[in-house]
């Protein structure tokens, strides 16, 4: 069956550090990827997202990367802040359902003032 | 806009009672997702609607668990009777259209379910 894991299941850093968070996929023919972000106590939030047909997509101060050769999809947060502190989840899109994330089981990022 | 609403934020209640979650989505949208978060599991999808339509709850654990939503701006998801496996963070979730147009999904804050 499909599966969305993550390598981390924790992940400390020093403030003003990159962040790499690693996600494993197992779906050849998922499409659509995403990364969420959990603060406790709230909801999962949008961070990024990625279409299969590319390789790279930047934001402000994280970047996903995605190998299909591989089924491996990462997170880089540039210069961490205390406040990137959460449950990072990446999530897969399978075709035809086209309706439903399935999601990983998350790393937790801990920032280090 | 203010975004999902979900309440109550907390529920603690006895094994075999009746519970009752309930969800506001973003104006407009027209999917409402029911998820269920535990460590073991991470995020499950229970059932997801579109305009109003259950279109897939295969991932409802149990006929114990029901899910309506009666109108655009209103969806619930009952438990009865409750039992203590039931504990676990219930998010609702929408988005504007399908997923494969890049539409992205919106999360409320979650109910703490606690069974005792």
């Amino acid at each position: 069956g499909e599966s969305v894991g993550l390598h981390l299941p924790t992940l400390s850093v020093q403030e003003g550090d990159n962040s790499i968070i690693n996600c494993a996929y197992s779906n050849s023919a998922s499409d659509y990827f995403i990364w969420y972000k959990q603060e406790s106590g709230k909801g999962p939030q949008f961070i990024i997202d990625i279409r299969s047909n590319m390789d790279k997509r930047q934001g402000q101060r994280v970047t996903v990367l995605l190998n299909k050769t591989v089924k491996h999809l990462s997170l880089q947060i540039a210069a961490t802040q205390p406040g990137d502190s959460a449950v990072y989840f990446c999530a897969e899109i399978i075709p035809p359902t086209g309706n439903q994330f399935y999601f990983g089981t998350g790393t937790s990022l801990t920032v280090i003032p | 806009d203010a975004g999902v609403i979900q309440s109550p934020r907390h529920e603690v209640t006895e094994m075999g009672q009746e519970v009752t979650l309930r969800c506001k989505p973003i104006s407009g949208h027209d999917y409402l997702f029911w998820y269920r978060q535990t460590m073991m599991r991470g995020l499950e999808l229970l059932i997801y609607f579109n305009n109003n339509v259950p279109i897939d709850d295969s991932g409802m654990p149990e006929d114990r668990f029901s899910a309506k939503m009666p109108n655009a701006s209103f969806s619930t998801l009952k438990i009865q009777p409750s039992e203590p496996r039931d504990s676990a963070v219930y998010f609702c979730a929408s988005s504007l259209r399908r997923f494969s147009t890049n539409e992205k999904l919106f999360f409320g804050s979650g109910t703490q379910l606690s069974v005792l």
